[in-house]
């Protein structure tokens, strides 16, 4: 089993619409939780960051965890043409020292979003 | 601010040379660095952290002498790829996390390095 499982897409989505993005992960000391976009040829860029159970809004980006399902989803409403990339979900789990690095990000492997003008 | 660079942006080299690669933190002082390997329609993989003044700690499976990192300061970080095959032709990307904000759950990345083998 993936540590950190996402539909690979395509997903298409028209403009307006709202975009529904989901992950699952299997480590159940995962701590904090992200969403990156990529672009094509581009490195990642952190849309939203979650680290308690609940809802967590930031404009048109809503992002939801829910620990007991080991679940993490991103929203996006009224989709807009450069919304189009993939979508990358991130879980970190921490332990010891952060001054020594102890930390680690697990990425899935992408959902690709299209969003369809 | 929480700006990282990468250089070079992109390099071609040949079979059996090696390449470096640099990671810096523009506006912030950085602890701990680490370094990704993402290839083609893959997601990131995490290769090593680096933390300034000691050894790089390695993934299972990366080769540590194959992929040299030195955290000299406590704004760069590098990668040296020996002994290149076109194997190791991928997106090479580095991340940073800021000194002073140890409960930052954040880790910028910088814009990556594009390695091509031939």
């Amino acid at each position: 089993q993936k540590e950190v499982e996402q539909n690979s897409g395509p997903l298409s989505v028209p403009e307006g619409a709202i975009a529904s993005l989901n992950c699952t992960y299997s480590d159940r000391v995962s701590q904090s939780f992200f969403w990156y976009r990529q672009y094509s040829g581009k490195s990642p860029e952190l849309i939203m960051s979650i680290y308690s159970n609940g809802d967590k809004e930031d404009g048109r980006f809503t992002a939801q965890l829910n620990k007991a399902s080991q679940y993490v989803s991103l929203l996006i409403r009224d989709s807009q043409p450069s919304d189009s990339a993939t979508y990358l979900c991130a879980v970190r789990v921490i332990w010891g020292d952060l001054n020594f690095g102890n930390e680690k990000l697990t990425f899935g492997t992408g959902t690709r979003l299209t969003i369809i003008p | 601010g929480a700006v990282v660079s990468q250089h070079p942006s992109w390099v071609i080299c040949k079979s059996g040379t090696s390449v470096k690669i640099e990671c810096r933190s523009l506006d912030f002082q950085a602890t701990t660095m680490f370094w990704y390997r993402q290839f083609p329609k893959q997601s990131l993989m995490l290769m090593a952290t680096s933390n300034e003044g000691s050894k790089a700690t390695y993934e299972q499976g990366v080769e540590k002498d194959k992929f040299l990192i030195n955290h000299a300061s406590l704004t760069l970080s590098t990668l040296t790829v020996t002994s290149a095959h076109p194997e190791d032709s991928s997106f090479y990307i580095c991340s940073a996390r800021e000194v002073r904000d140890l409960l930052s759950y954040e880790q910028y990345f910088g814009p990556g390095t594009r390695l091509t083998v031939t």
